[in-house]
């Protein structure tokens, strides 16, 4: 019971790269989201999926770019890179809303 | 749009205290309620839930009800551990027709460390 996955755990990035974060989870849940933190912060919602072929973008999308092309992957992609995304991110997924289940996060880092 | 307001941290606490952490939201309609833990150098987990008015969510001694009339969902616990130093955070889930609304809103979070 994987639950959901994330890779890589950590990456340093050099400005104007781009790279994909993945996220797959294996409990056919159709909700998935994007979440960035911030050293010290709370938890900002970049991009959200309420099913295969639907995807929404949330309270920070600027950068960055998803695709949902089956309901277990969820991949994350980052454009250009810049100082600004440098953070935490969470992948999460759920089945109702009522429980949400988060990976372990991706420490990125753009230098 | 939906909101969630908690109290600011660091919260430092020695083992043993109560705790309570402060939670006030904004959204439309009846939401579901959410306190989530986060503990050093780990992903959140879902620590209790409550769904509707009056609602009293509970887990591992910490508990939050739910409250329609002051749109509140503080979390508390009696006797905090030192094992229990982490982030806090309250969240919710509004309820609208359009799928594409209910989306998991969460507050800023609140750190605790608990001395012993």
């Amino acid at each position: 019971n994987a639950g959901v996955t994330q890779t890589p755990k950590f990456r340093i990035l050099k400005i104007g790269q781009s790279m994909t974060l993945q996220c797959t989870q294996d409990m056919n849940h159709n909700y998935m989201y994007w979440y960035r933190q911030d050293p010290g912060m709370g938890l900002k919602l970049i991009y959200y999926s309420v099913g295969a072929g639907i995807t929404d973008k949330g309270e920070v999308p600027n950068g960055y770019n998803v695709s949902r092309s089956t309901t277990e992957d969820f991949p994350l992609r980052l454009e250009l890179a810049a100082p600004s995304q440098t953070s935490v991110y969470f992948c999460a997924s759920s089945y109702d809303l009522q429980v949400c289940t988060f990976g372990s996060g991706t420490r990125l880092t753009v230098v | 749009g939906d909101s969630v307001t908690q109290m600011e941290g660091p919260v430092t606490l020695s083992e043993e205290a109560f705790l309570t952490i402060n939670c006030t939201y904004t959204a439309t309609g009846y939401p579901s309620l959410f306190w989530y833990v986060q503990y050093p150098g780990e992903g959140l987990q879902l620590l209790l839930k409550a769904t509707k008015a009056d609602d009293k969510g509970s887990n591992k001694g910490f508990e939050a009800t739910y409250r329609k009339e002051t749109t509140s969902f503080h979390l508390e616990k009696g006797s905090v551990q030192v094992s229990d130093s982490a982030v806090y955070f309250c969240a919710l889930v509004g309820r609208y027709r359009q799928a594409a609304g209910n989306k998991l809103t969460f507050g800023g979070g609140t750190r605790v460390l608990v001395k012993p």
